[in-house]
């Protein structure tokens, strides 16, 4: 089965990066039928797509966050990465890594437990 | 990036009514739609992809319809354990999806 873990610092201070890394164990990152992405849920709000990388490298990111993002993979650590810079008070949310299907449907099918990013001094 | 408006916010409803909610695109996307359930403090669950079909798992009491703009997930006979928020999902845009703002359903 599956599984996806995200990990990294649960507070992060304005103005800085915040970095999260998502390990998927149970199958492999480097497969052209999948991509591997981040959504996000600001406390008691709904679901915000930040960004996506796919087997060829690709990325694609939000019109509104692209400024700030980087999303990376090491097929290696079978591991994708998210960074995002310069935050505030309004990046606070709990972070899904997850993977979407590059076929079919395009679903989203498996999702990382979520890991709740505060930005606080 | 395409618009999904979803009502409404919030129902409350008794146990074995039949509860339907709706989603509508800002423009066509097909069949494009997904429906994923969340409880409290976890990950969103798939449901139904492809508008109407279930995955694997999930009760037959769920099922949904619809193309093109407008979308509906019913619950046929709601449960107890049904309590929840429920978030559609466009991916007629992948890699840009995009989710409804959520309806959350209480039991009476």
């Amino acid at each position: 089965q599956l599984q996806l873990q995200e990990s990294g610092p649960g507070l992060v201070k304005p103005s800085e990066t915040l970095s999260l890394t998502c390990t998927v164990s149970g199958g492999s990152i480097d497969s052209t039928r999948y991509y591997w992405g981040w959504i996000r849920q600001p406390p008691g709000k709904g679901l915000e797509w930040i960004g996506s990388i796919y087997y060829s490298g690709s990325t694609y990111y939000k019109s509104s966050l692209e400024s700030r993002v980087t999303i990376s993979a090491d097929t290696s650590e079978n591991q994708f990465s998210l960074r995002l810079s310069a935050v505030t008070a309004a990046d606070t949310a709990v972070y899904y890594c997850v993977r979407g299907h590059d076929f079919g449907d395009y679903l989203t099918d498996f999702w990382g437990q979520g890991s709740l990013v505060t930005v606080s001094s | 990036d395409i618009q999904m408006t979803q009502f409404p916010s919030s129902l409350s409803a008794s146990a074995g009514d039949r509860v339907t909610i709706t989603c509508r695109a800002s423009q066509s996307i097909n069949r494009y739609l997904n429906w994923y359930q969340q409880k409290p403090g976890k990950a969103p669950k798939l449901l139904i992809y492809g508008a109407s079909t279930l995955q694997t798992g999930v009760p037959s009491r769920f099922s949904g319809s619809g193309s093109g703009t407008d979308f509906t997930l019913t619950i046929s006979s709601l449960q107890p354990e049904d309590s929840a928020t429920y978030f559609c999902q466009q991916t007629y845009g992948t890699p840009r999806v995009t989710f409804g703002g959520g309806t959350e359903v209480e039991i009476k």
